[in-house]
């Protein structure tokens, strides 16, 4: 079974917005990673953010963790047509457990 | 080559065929880490390798499935009586660090399993 569940399952946005993802887990963590998935591709690696660390910034995404709430959130700022992917969030004590994901649109 | 690579990108097998995946990580890279997706899913975790050493098979869904990394680089994921229900995408990927939680992992583009 899955770790992690994002919220919402699917997001439709312009461009230029705000895209705002959430993930809730089950067990403690040591930490809490972002993938991104296109179409048909493998996972891509995004921002990884440390159980002591409350909010990390990597470009036009911004990560929030919230460990009393077992949860966390992905924010796209000023989101592209090329941003249109799946994203997943993804814990684990000894591997790594997705979740279900949150697929993105972002329309022209 | 510089990523992760998986062949064969698709495969399509009758019920009953066995298959073998074929994944070559990152060279040097320590961990080694097989997953399933089923369309419209998350990638569900299925083993977890440490060089040679099979550390976690706790996601393995039945004894027809086995996986092997016998010189701690090039790992196979074979499929035994293939069945409908293992149709879906097998996703390899490896981490340069000795348990993958602690950093990132790099993901092959995986290999499309069809069962007819």
């Amino acid at each position: 079974s899955q770790q992690g569940e994002e919220d919402p399952q699917a997001l439709s946005i312009q461009e230029g917005e705000n895209a705002t993802m959430n993930c809730s887990y089950k067990t403690s963590i040591n930490n809490l990673q972002w993938y991104r998935q296109n179409s048909g591709r493998g996972l891509v690696h995004l921002i990884l953010i440390r159980s002591n660390e409350r909010e990390k910034h990597s470009g036009r995404l911004r990560v929030t963790l919230d460990t009393s709430k077992k949860s966390s959130s992905l924010l796209i700022t000023a989101s592209r047509a090329a941003d249109t992917a799946s994203y997943f969030c993804a814990t684990g004590a000894n591997n790594l457990f997705f979740g279900t994901g949150t697929r993105l649109t972002v329309i022209p | 080559g510089a990523g992760v690579s998986q062949s064969p990108r698709y495969k399509v097998a009758k019920r009953g065929q066995d298959v073998a995946l074929r994944c070559d990580p990152i060279s040097g890279h320590v961990s080694l880490f097989w997953y399933q997706q089923a369309l419209g899913q998350g990638p569900e975790f299925l083993t977890y390798f440490q060089n040679e050493a099979q550390l976690d098979k706790s996601g393995l869904p039945s004894d027809r499935f086995f996986a092997e990394r016998p010189e701690g680089s090039v790992s196979t994921l074979k499929i035994q009586r293939t069945q409908q229900e293992d149709s879906a995408v097998y996703l390899c990927a490896s981490s340069s660090h000795r348990t993958g939680f602690t950093g990132e992992l790099f993901f092959g583009e995986g290999s499309r399993l069809t069962v007819l």
